[in-house]
């Protein structure tokens, strides 16, 4: 069955934590991609990635970091530095040369 | 920079009846247009994709349009039903630099299909 896993659905931190965000696909997609999404908002590119061991930064990067040390996984750590890291976050990928993304389910990270 | 706008914001219609979303982009040099559907809590569903070569696509129900030389495209939904309900994001495919494309997102409108 093949698709993209976001683990865990809700995430809940305390202020000053640092939190991974899990992304996998069984697609065998080259790029993947974090999103994050604001109530109202549209989607936001935080990072991507279109080959493993290279990854640029989005629009909203500040406060982000992430790893792409095999082709099937994207984690993505939230660190201290965000300043309102409270959000849903979305995880998709796409194969190469194609023109859509697929999206996983997303993980609600509320920070308390 | 690239900027998405989607009107109206929310609508709430009875079933049965015909409705259109609309979404307009400032820059034209656009790679591809998508239209998402995202229920509650939920990830991002792809409906349908439209090439900047293309002027419109059809799936079942809904069939979407693309002007982009004014910049606009808009998902017509035939025969809406209580199912229908949810947010629908439109986003455009644009060149970002370093040989790098870049989805850029409306806010979406929020749909309600009354029973």
């Amino acid at each position: 069955d093949g698709g993209i896993t976001q683990s865990p659905k809700y995430l809940f931190r305390k202020e000053g934590q640092n939190v991974t965000l899990s992304c996998e696909q069984n697609l065998n997609h080259d790029a993947m991609y974090w999103y994050r999404q604001d109530p109202g908002q549209g989607l936001r590119l935080i990072y991507y990635s279109q080959i493993v061991n290279d990854f640029q930064k989005g629009d909203i990067a500040e406060g982000y970091s992430v790893s792409r040390e095999k082709k099937e996984s994207f984690p993505l750590t939230v660190t201290s530095a965000q300043k309102n890291p409270t959000a849903f976050y979305l995880c998709a990928s796409r194969p190469l040369g194609g023109n859509e993304q697929f999206f996983g389910p997303g993980t609600r990270l509320t920070v308390l | 920079k690239q900027e998405v706008t989607q009107i109206p914001a929310a609508l709430s219609v009875p079933e049965g009846e015909n409705l259109v979303l609309n979404c307009s982009f400032t820059d034209s040099a656009i790679y591809n247009l998508q239209w998402f559907r995202q229920d509650p809590g939920k990830g991002l569903t792809s409906l349908l994709l439209i090439q900047s070569s293309q002027r419109e696509q059809t799936s079942g129900r809904l069939n979407a349009s693309l002007d982009k030389s004014s910049g606009r495209s808009t998902l017509y939904i035939a025969a809406s039903q209580p199912g229908d309900s949810a947010t629908y994001l439109c986003a455009v495919k644009g060149y970002s630099g370093a040989g790098s494309y870049q989805l850029t997102f409306g806010k979406g409108t929020k749909l309600s299909v009354i029973p």
